[in-house]
């Protein structure tokens, strides 16, 4: 298996720009988790998928952040604009019912 | 609602030496409980996770840790720590509910002296 995959790992772009950070989750699982990593903040978590739909976003930071699951291989993570404040690690991690979480090897975003 | 203390921001300790990093949960009913690892620039990795029964829990890396109910305590544990574990260690806790989310601890940041 080959565990979970985002796409791109990093990213560099300029303020006010649109991001798309993607997951795809291990096959089979059915919870998809986007998470946010800073040194200040430290892991958050953004918002939860449930069999693709959104359970909990109430991690999101605001109107700016969006997240889908269009079918159960594959989610995505806009930030529409991008602000400095939003550089950060985001991790996608995934699982199957009350198991443990696995996660990606996240996208390290900068924002200039 | 689930929430996890780590009361220790950061650890240094000698290579060789003795571990043990704290976790405290609060949970309405019987917790699963995971430890993860974060080395540098990677993932969270597990380590270790207890579901139920043996209340001592084995994982990889030498690494074990052992659920205390009355104290709502889930230690993790190293004999022999070596510099290679030098990284951030997190604990969660989850919810035999399907579906339920997972909280992560704040993390402990282990320094290895040599």
């Amino acid at each position: 298996d080959a565990g979970v995959i985002q796409s791109p790992r990093h990213e560099v772009t300029e303020m006010g720009q649109e991001v798309t950070l993607r997951c795809k989750p291990i096959s089979g699982h059915n919870s998809l988790f986007w998470y946010r990593q800073t040194m200040m903040r430290g892991l958050e978590l953004l918002i939860y998928f449930n069999n693709n739909v959104p359970i909990d976003d109430s991690g999101m930071p605001e109107d700016r952040f969006s997240a889908k699951m269009p079918n159960a291989s594959f989610s995505t993570l806009k930030i529409q604009p991008s602000e400095p404040r939003d550089s950060a690690v985001y991790f996608c991690a995934s699982k199957q019912g009350g198991n443990e979480q696995f996660f990606g090897p996240g996208t390290r975003l900068t924002v200039l | 609602a689930q929430s996890v203390t780590q009361p220790d921001i950061h650890i240094t300790v000698s290579e060789g030496a003795s571990l043990e990093l704290r976790c405290n949960y609060s949970y309405g009913a019987t917790p699963y409980l995971f430890w993860y690892v974060q080395s540098p620039g990677q993932g969270l990795q597990l380590l270790l996770k207890y579901f139920s029964g043996d209340t001592l829990v084995q994982g990889i890396k030498g690494f074990e840790a052992e659920f205390k109910r009355s104290q709502s305590s889930f230690n993790l544990r190293k004999p022999s720590v070596h510099w290679s574990d030098a990284a951030e260690y997190f604990c969660a806790v989850g919810s035999h509910n399907y579906g339920q989310n997972f909280v992560f601890g704040p993390g402990t940041r282990l320094s290895v002296l040599p």
